[in-house]
């Protein structure tokens, strides 16, 4: 069975300054798709990145990046360039195979100070 | 990317009653739509995969005939709440997969926040 492994229940991050949120993931499948999302106070969830198990880049979609360690299996998030808008809970998740659901991690709360 | 409406987003209801909520994909077609349950300050639960034109398939430990969910069309799925109790308040979160997306990857609906007095 695959787990998602958030560490970190909350975060405090200066504004303009990046962050790191981790994730470490447990699968034995060699295909599967690991993914963030933000979720405001409002509740919706905000699919931010994703990242395939054989994608050799690390993804990159504007102000966040994904650092994905293959062999250590993580895949932490990173924020640069904090805003006030980016006070959230981050969920990273992962779906092995293709059509099953996500399965998510515990969230990290950030909280970005001005 | 790909919308997925969820109605109502909020609903207060008297203990023992049933309540529906819609989840729809707007501007594509859903096979497969999930229902997670989350409870305040966690994460996200599974408690059903909807397939459309066949029985849902619910995780271990989520009752069937508490938590209806019908998935008539490929761009709605429906969860009833049935005779709901206090202990059922919670935000239900419906999701639906754009096969034909580029990362295959599950959108959200904006969630139902339901109160069991």
């Amino acid at each position: 069975a695959q787990k998602i492994t958030q560490t970190q229940p909350g975060m405090f991050v200066q504004e303009k300054e990046a962050v790191t949120l981790d994730c470490t993931y447990d699968t034995s499948d060699q295909s599967y798709g690991l993914f963030w999302y933000k979720q405001p106070s409002s509740g919706e969830m905000i699919f931010l990145i994703y990242q395939g198990s054989y994608d050799e880049q690390n993804a990159t979609e504007g102000r966040y990046s994904l650092n994905f360690q293959k062999a250590r299996k993580s895949a932490n998030l990173v924020i640069s360039a904090s805003q006030l808008g980016d006070s959230a809970m981050y969920f990273c998740a992962m779906r092995v195979p293709r059509n099953t659901p996500l399965v998510f991690g515990k969230g990290t709360r950030l909280s970005v100070i001005a | 990317g790909a919308v997925v409406s969820q109605h109502p987003s909020r609903v207060i209801c008297k203990s023992g009653t049933s309540v529906k909520i819609e989840c729809r994909s707007l501007d594509f077609q859903a096979t497969t739509m999930f229902w997670y349950r989350q409870f305040p300050k966690q994460s996200l639960m599974l408690m059903a995969t909807s397939n459309e034109g066949s029985k849902a398939t619910y995780e271990q430990g989520v009752e069937k005939d508490k938590f209806l969910i019908n998935h008539a069309s490929l761009t709605l799925s429906t969860l009833t709440v049935t005779s709901a109790h206090p202990e059922d308040s919670s935000f239900y979160i419906c999701s639906a997969r754009d096969v034909q997306g580029f990362y295959n990857e599950q959108f959200f609906g904006p969630g139902t926040r339901l109160t069991v007095l």
